[in-house]
């Protein structure tokens, strides 16, 4: 079946402006997890959804950041007035979010560069 | 708060040779760990997920162990190939009844030389 997927694939932009990036999971997934990864780091948790909610947002760095997914399915991240800190790939990640052997599964990344 | 890291931070071996790729965290109170493979500007691939509840987890050459008392993993590969490069990233899941956050380590940057 399909895996996570996750548009666009690469997208540049000018500081100041707004991006939007999208994700789409493995159908039947309940859960799905946005992370952001720096160039030579490990990926960094910014917010999670169970359903249609954020359950966790702690990892959003600013309110310059938003995230919504309106029918538990797809998601989409939102950062306005972009700076050239914002830089990094965002991963979107899905699982069924239940049980100790729960596996998250990752889509192949947004490369976001802000000139 | 929880801290993961992983040593070496890079490691170039030929090939054939076994190696080991280790993670350490702070916070012993674990749902699970991963561990993870990424290739260059790419997403994660999950290699294998260890409940705390288990010592190891074996899938072909890879066999990964998990000590929850010391705070430890590895991540042991035998007879390594040079389709084994990549980075290597483990992750630990805090105790929760429902999905939560993983928490990453730097990963191991790993060339196999043919």
């Amino acid at each position: 079946g399909a895996g996570v997927s996750q548009t666009p694939s690469n997208k540049v932009t000018e500081k100041g402006k707004y991006v939007e990036l999208r994700c789409d999971p493995i159908s039947g997934h309940t859960a799905l997890y946005w992370y952001r990864q720096s160039l030579g780091q490990g990926p960094e948790f910014l917010i999670y959804f169970q359903g249609t909610g954020a359950a966790d947002d702690s990892g959003l760095p600013n309110d310059r950041f938003f995230a919504v997914r309106p029918e538990g399915s797809v998601s989409t991240l939102k950062i306005q007035r972009t700076e050239r800190g914002d830089s990094a790939m965002y991963l979107c990640a899905s699982s069924y979010g239940q049980g100790s052997t729960d596996t998250q599964y990752f889509g192949p990344g947004t490369r976001l560069t802000v000139l | 708060k929880q801290e993961v890291t992983q040593i070496p931070a890079a490691l170039s071996v030929p090939e054939g040779e076994n190696l080991v790729l280790n993670c350490s965290f702070t916070d012993s109170a674990i749902y699970n760990l991963q561990w993870f493979r990424q290739d260059p500007g790419k997403g994660l691939t999950s290699l294998l997920l260890i409940q705390s509840s288990q010592r190891e987890q074996t899938s072909g050459r890879l066999n990964a162990s998990l000590d929850k008392s010391s705070g430890r993993s590895t991540l042991y590969i035998a007879a390594s190939q040079p389709g084994d490069s990549a980075t290597y990233l483990c992750a630990v899941r805090r105790v929760e009844t429902s999905g939560s956050r993983l928490t990453f380590g730097e990963g191991t940057q790993l060339t196999v030389n043919p």
